[in-house]
């Protein structure tokens, strides 16, 4: 079946420094997104990608939609202390009208004040 | 108010035990879905539904069966809970309508099973 791998799978950084994580899939996707899960809670979108090549921001963090549409990237610039938990990445692929998302394990951000 | 909610929040419970946990949603998505996570192991889907009528097993439906009540709301069981069902369990919702895919969170159960 389809996977998704996500690296890294955690990351512990000095406060005020650029992150950088990425998923790729064995098969294309038509839909990324990223989400965060803060503990004890559920996971919260944070951005959607919906075409190859695209690039969207949210506040310090900018996630690309890969050419190849079989990966994706998240950037956090000028880390900050609430920034930490676990950021997700889910692929979709929707013409199979499934809506079904595929997750990557995750990555557990630590930040360092 | 929270746009999906999931009862109980917490529960312990033992082996052998019939247990059921309840997602409502205020969203007014005809899409509802179940997962499990693990630590290490993402998201797993368990059940999905995509309206009243519609339920669908996902890729570790065993041990678990499911009911859609009504538009907005969505049971989990476990009809004989063993301790490899210890677990976050986490409900989301989605919008066909939109196209977009989107999947909606509710704060999660956390379930033991001793």
């Amino acid at each position: 079946g389809q996977q998704l791998n996500q690296s890294p799978q955690s990351m512990f950084i000095q406060e005020g420094e650029d992150v950088s994580m990425n998923c790729t899939s064995s098969s294309i996707f038509n839909t990324w997104l990223w989400y965060k899960q803060d503990p004890g809670e559920g996971p919260v979108l944070l951005i959607a990608l919906y075409k190859a090549g695209e690039l969207t921001s949210n506040g310090r963090l900018t996630a690309q939609f890969g050419i190849t549409r079989k990966d994706s990237f998240l950037n956090i610039s000028a880390s900050i202390p609430s920034d930490v938990g676990i950021y997700f990445c889910a692929g979709s692929y929707l013409s199979s009208n499934t809506g079904k998302l595929i997750f990557g394990q995750g990555t557990t951000l630590q930040v360092k004040p | 108010d929270a746009d999906v909610t999931q009862t109980p929040r917490n529960r312990i419970t033992k082996t052998g035990k019939r247990i059921m946990l309840e997602c409502s949603q205020t969203k007014g998505h005809d899409r509802m879905y179940w997962y499990r996570q693990d630590p290490g192991l993402g998201l797993r889907l368990i059940y999905y539904s995509f309206d009243v009528k519609d339920i669908n097993k996902g890729e570790i439906s065993d041990g678990y069966s499911v009911s859609r009540q009504a538009q907005a709301k969505f049971s989990l069981s476990l009809e004989s809970a063993i301790p490899n069902q210890t677990a976050l369990y986490f409900c989301a919702t989605s919008d066909f309508g939109t196209g977009k895919g989107e999947q909606y969170f509710g704060p999660g159960t956390r379930l033991t099973v001793t």
